[in-house]
């Protein structure tokens, strides 16, 4: 099956500076990989994904880069702010063996982003 | 954009007892549902997908008997916790996948969450 894994687990900047946060999956087949926020005792929220077809991805302090041949992904903030910090997750979406059809995503372990003001 | 919700946010209940968790897609029509678990400081776990109108698949691991999935229509899916016990105390979430969306896109929405304490 798929294995994400993912790297800082912790991630400490001063506000205004920018935070990487990196990816790597084992599953060639996975072709989608959204990048979840959760706030403490919230659900995920899906702040930008990026399909196997494309290389990058910007939605104006966020970007997500794919390099599949290395099949690694990695997000980038930049111009921190406060309310940037939570919990971030990497995911990629791979087919399910028993399922026709059938998808699931698997999650990294998450990184805390902690923005300093 | 596509919003899930899920009842109750919070629940306490005592050991022994049964509890149940709606999820429901408030906006559009999900075919499939996922309920994951978390613990603290931890990542998503992926417990059972569930597809309208047929059963729940498990995950390794997961005891069907013991979390029950049912998914009767296209906007809700319940998971019921069955005999709790302290153990079992722990952040459950849904998410679903927009019925709409091509198959070969399955963005998944993520519901708030319910916080599960057993005594």
């Amino acid at each position: 099956g798929e294995n994400v894994e993912q790297h800082p687990s912790t991630l400490s900047v001063q506000e205004g500076d920018s935070a990487v946060i990196k990816c790597t999956y084992s599953d060639s087949a996975s072709n989608y990989f959204p990048w979840y926020k959760q706030e403490l005792g919230k659900g995920p929220q899906l702040i930008i994904d990026i399909r196997s077809n494309v290389g990058e991805k910007k939605d104006q302090r966020i970007a997500v880069t794919l390099n599949k041949t290395a099949k690694h992904f990695s997000l980038h903030i930049t111009e921190t702010q406060p309310e940037d910090s939570a919990v971030y997750f990497c995911a990629g979406l791979n087919p399910v063996a028993s399922g026709a059809g059938s998808y699931q995503l698997t999650f990294g372990k998450g990184t805390k982003l902690s923005v300093i003001p | 954009g596509a919003v899930v919700s899920q009842h109750p946010s919070r629940v306490i209940c005592k050991s022994g007892t049964s509890v149940k968790i709606e999820c429901r897609s408030l906006d559009f029509q999900a075919t499939t549902m996922f309920w994951y678990r978390q613990f603290p400081k931890k990542s998503l776990m992926l417990m059972a997908t569930s597809n309208e109108g047929s059963k729940a698949t498990y995950e390794q691991g997961v005891e069907k008997d013991k979390f029950l999935i049912n998914h009767a229509s296209l906007t809700l899916s319940t998971l019921t916790v069955t005999s709790a016990h302290p153990e079992d105390s722990s952040f459950y979430i849904c998410s679903a996948r927009d019925h709409s969306a091509p198959s070969s896109y399955n963005e998944q929405f993520f519901g708030p969450g319910t916080r599960l304490t057993v005594l």
